[in-house]
């Protein structure tokens, strides 16, 4: 995969405030996407997922939108807390092809400032 | 215990050496996977299983690399004659079965080879 460094693109929020995490996905045969949430040294934490025949998923908190148009994903938290602090992944999946691989796209990192 | 485990959680080697790690997967899961995870970037596929059979194996696993998963169950990865470049986290993540389900995953066994 391409090599992305040591430095993540990394979003700074306001405790209370709402937080848009964004993520290009490569694939535009990928019909299943997946949001993960990643604290240091843990493995990743499944948060929401949403399927291609859908463009909108709401989950507590949280919130997926899917533009396969510019195949875009996005991941909306509302009002985030402290604990929402993480490396935010997402995660593509074609059904019709390789069915053991996900792709993950680059993380990024979310701090919440109380 | 609900969730996928993995052991070591940590494990530090010599270049040279040869290591193992076990994963067990979340019962009734059919479908077992292994990613590697080097810092700052997102997991890669190695390879994954239905059942007892290894469907797919990704170009990173070199021949040094071998996976089994014997009955079906749990899932041991070997790395024979580890070199520096194979310091990372390896990650393990069930799902129920092919198709698009969310993949679970295990806290990771960090390796570090000196």
């Amino acid at each position: 995969g391409e090599s992305v460094g040591l430095h993540l693109p990394t979003l700074s929020v306001q405790e209370g405030d709402n937080s848009i995490i964004n993520c290009a996905y490569s694939n535009s045969a990928s019909d299943y996407f997946i949001w993960y949430k990643q604290e240091s040294g843990k493995g990743p934490q499944f948060i929401i997922d949403i399927r291609s025949n859908m463009d909108k998923r709401q989950g507590q908190r949280v919130t997926v939108l899917l533009n396969k148009t510019v195949k875009h994903l996005s991941l909306q938290i509302a009002a985030t807390q402290p604990g929402d602090s993480a490396v935010y992944f997402c995660a593509e999946n074609m059904s019709t092809g390789s069915q053991g691989n996900l792709i993950f796209g680059k993380g990024t990192k979310l701090s919440v400032k109380p | 215990d609900t969730g996928v485990s993995q052991n070591p959680r940590h494990k530090i080697t010599k270049r040279g050496q040869n290591v193992t790690f076990r994963c067990d997967p979340i019962s009734e899961h059919n479908r077992l996977y292994w990613y590697r995870q080097t810092l700052g970037q997102g997991p890669e596929f190695l390879t994954y299983f239905q059942n007892e059979a290894q469907l797919e194996k990704s170009r990173l696993l070199s021949d040094r690399f071998s996976a089994e998963r014997p009955k079906g169950s749990f899932s041991t990865l070997e790395i024979q004659r580890t070199e520096q470049g194979d310091s990372a986290m390896y990650l393990c993540a069930s799902s129920l079965d092919a198709g698009l389900y969310e993949q679970y995953f295990g806290p990771g066994t960090r390796l570090t080879v000196t």
